[in-house]
């Protein structure tokens, strides 16, 4: 079955920039989703259609893909964007199936 | 404002079944897609599948597939998730999720369900 990867943690001093790669092989074809998880908390959307910022989501928020591989930016990284985060795709037959990046924890201490 | 209210906790044993709920409101509920998707506590999100309460056309994830039924009632706005015999391994945490017909932007979720199946 598909699988989006990603790396399970990423550390960021507060004001640094954080990258979050997610690698999929049909990314160049499907548009990749950024969610934003804080503990106890159900997912928000921070990045749709590969770099389209919705509505409300601070500006440091930023995506790009190329190829086989999305990235989530967070530049001028806050202690409140310490958080769970997910890509989100689509697989290439079609059928809306979707599917989760493996998560990475963002740590901003 | 589009809202998904979703049904309330569950503790269940193996071997019950199980259906929970998630109305949508706020928006026209036959034009998008509304999916599932699971959390088991400590991992991460998972998609399940996703129903169009238009057409009652469905979609599985193979790993979820023939394990639950998703259906939906656009009478009332109401989509469901369901379980003909639980496990232990089904304990999580279930969300509901807006997803756009023409894209596959998520753009709203519901705010849970915890379903804890044990003995």
């Amino acid at each position: 079955s598909y699988e989006l990867t990603q790396p399970p943690s990423v550390s960021v001093s507060p004001g640094q920039t954080a990258r979050i790669t997610c690698s999929g092989d049909a990314l160049p074809k499907k548009y990749a989703y950024w969610y934003q998880q804080k503990s106890g908390q159900a997912p928000v959307l921070v990045i749709y259609e590969d770099s389209k910022r919705p509505s409300g989501i601070p500006e440091r928020f930023s995506g790009s893909s190329s190829g086989t591989m999305a990235t989530l930016t967070i530049s001028g990284a806050q202690v409140e964007d310490e958080a769970d985060y997910y890509c989100y795709s689509t697989d290439s037959s079609g059928n809306h199936r979707g599917v989760f990046g493996t998560g990475t924890k963002v740590t901003v201490l | 404002e589009v809202q998904l209210v979703q049904s309330g906790a569950e503790v269940k044993k193996p071997g019950e079944s199980l259906k929970i709920s998630c109305k949508g409101s706020g928006y026209s509920f036959t034009s998008y897609w509304i999916g599932w998707v699971r959390q088991m506590p400590g991992k991460g999100l998972e998609w399940m599948g996703i129903i169009y309460p238009g057409d009652s056309d469905t979609r599985y994830s193979p790993s979820f597939q023939g394990q639950v039924t998703i259906s939906a009632d656009k009478s009332i706005s109401t989509a469901y998730l369901q379980w003909s015999s639980l496990k232990a391994s089904d304990t999580a945490m279930y969300y509901c999720a807006r997803q756009d017909s023409s894209s596959s932007k998520i753009d709203y979720w519901g705010q849970g369900t915890l379903v804890t199946v044990s003995s």
